[in-house]
């Protein structure tokens, strides 16, 4: 079964860091690009942060760019996406999801890890 | 910035009813970029719809998409039960979603 599986969620304090962590599975994970997507809570989705399969390529939403770092370690078939200097605003959420093979689109999602910045 | 709009807010129909989404770019978008997805409560979004018009992999046909430039739209030709949730557009090339729109019970 093909699937992704997020972990590392929690509550911590603004300026706080966190890492998140997402396993694949079922699926050659090295072929894909990977991305983070996160929905605050009862609003819609907002993208975070992309890498493509080999890590050459990395984009960062305005919202994030300079304290958050996405990052993968193919051989563990692992997406990560370390957080810092956290805001009340990043409570939210937080989907790893896989790019569908040539084409564009998320075409599998997990079923996501709560981060809460709250003092 | 590429600003994707979704109307109406709320479509509110019954089982049976066609439902027309809207979603609408503030800039030219390729077709090979606008992406639609589903999503249930308390569940992950879905893919339902890529490069504007092709159905993902389990995508019952009632689903279609179309439009481009500008302008797309998803349209749910029969509603089912199942089909009451919220849809959003994305532009893939900027990775930005809509607002979304909430298809409920009439």
């Amino acid at each position: 079964e093909v699937q992704v599986v997020e972990s590392g969620g929690g509550l911590v304090k603004p300026g706080g860091s966190l890492r998140l962590s997402c396993v694949g599975s079922g699926f050659m994970f090295s072929g894909h690009s990977m991305n983070w997507v996160r929905q605050a809570p009862g609003k819609g989705l907002e993208w975070v942060a992309s890498i493509s399969g080999t890590s050459s390529y990395i984009y960062y939403a305005d919202s994030v760019k300079g304290r958050f770092t996405i990052s993968r370690d193919n051989a563990e078939n692992s997406l990560y996406l370390q957080m810092d200097n956290l805001r009340a605003e990043d409570t939210s959420l937080y989907f790893c999801t896989r790019d569908i093979l040539g084409f564009y689109g998320m075409d599998v999602w997990g079923q996501g890890t709560t981060v809460t910045v709250s003092s | 910035e590429n600003v994707l709009m979704q109307s109406p807010g709320t479509l509110s129909l019954s089982p049976g009813e066609r439902a027309t989404l809207s979603c609408r770019a503030s800039q030219s978008v390729s077709s090979r970029h606008l992406a639609w997805y589903q999503q249930k409560p308390g569940q992950p979004p879905r893919l339902l719809i890529h490069g504007a018009s092709s159905r993902a992999t389990g995508t019952p046909d009632r689903f279609s998409g179309s439009g481009s430039g500008t302008d797309f739209t998803l349209t749910i030709s029969r509603l089912e039960p199942e089909d009451f949730a919220v849809y959003y557009c994305q532009h893939y090339g900027r990775k930005t979603f809509g607002p979304g729109t909430k298809v409920d019970i009439k």
